[in-house]
């Protein structure tokens, strides 16, 4: 397997605009993981699903975000409006089971808001 | 919630010697504790799981302990390399039983000099 798969690796856009980051879990993992990581806060947990389903949406900062889990293979996270204190790295991960096994994470989407 | 805390201060090594890193946390002891290596522009890598129930667990080069009565975990690379050079970040679940949230720490950065 090649890992959880993060699409974009880079993203820059401006204030205001869409911006729309996907993940494709590791086939058979039926647990994913949105967090973001900045200098200031760490790496927060944004929202996790199961099984498709989202299970903790509290991490997200605000109505601009939203998440959706169409199916098994794939996620998506959508900013709109997007604004400078958005800019950050992203993570999605997965994990079989869930509880104490490791999660297995992306390489990141840096995300840019000017 | 829990709050863990890990030196934010770089910890700069002589290769060959041991690095020691800690992780406190506060509130109630969770059901295990992960270790994570991340790298520059790459997503965490989980090392290392230890329950609650474990005192110490070993990997190779790597060794966590686990005080619950200090609400500590410590986290050894022995022998140490320029390549173990990275950011180590341990995390916890969010609640007491064994779930899938993990809240992470902000990370210790290591430096290993040759």
């Amino acid at each position: 397997d090649a890992g959880v798969i993060q699409s974009p690796r880079h993203e820059v856009t401006e204030m205001g605009q869409e911006v729309t980051l996907r993940c494709k879990p590791i086939s058979g993992h039926d647990y994913l993981f949105w967090y973001r990581q900045t200098m200031m806060r760490g790496l927060e947990l944004l929202i996790y699903f199961n099984n498709n389903v989202p299970i903790d949406d509290s991490g997200m900062p605000e109505d601009r975000f939203s998440a959706k889990m169409p199916n098994a293979s794939f996620s998506t996270l959508k900013i709109q409006p997007s604004e400078p204190r958005d800019s950050a790295v992203y993570f999605c991960a997965s994990s079989f089971l869930g509880g104490p096994t490791e999660a297995f994470f992306g390489q990141g989407t840096r995300l840019t808001v000017v | 919630s829990q709050k863990i805390e890990q030196n934010s201060e770089a910890l700069n090594i002589q290769e060959g010697k041991t690095a020691t890193l800690t992780c406190n946390y506060t509130n109630y002891s969770p059901a295990y504790l992960q270790w994570y290596r991340q790298d520059p522009g790459r997503g965490p890598v989980f090392l290392l799981l230890i329950r609650e129930n474990e005192k110490e667990k070993r990997k190779e080069r790597l060794k966590v302990t686990f005080d619950t009565t200090l609400k500590q975990s410590l986290f050894h690379i022995t022998a140490s390399q320029p390549a173990d050079s990275a950011t180590y970040l341990c995390a916890l679940p969010s609640k007491r039983a064994a779930g899938n949230k993990l809240t992470f720490g902000g990370g210790t950065r290591v430096l290993v000099k040759p």
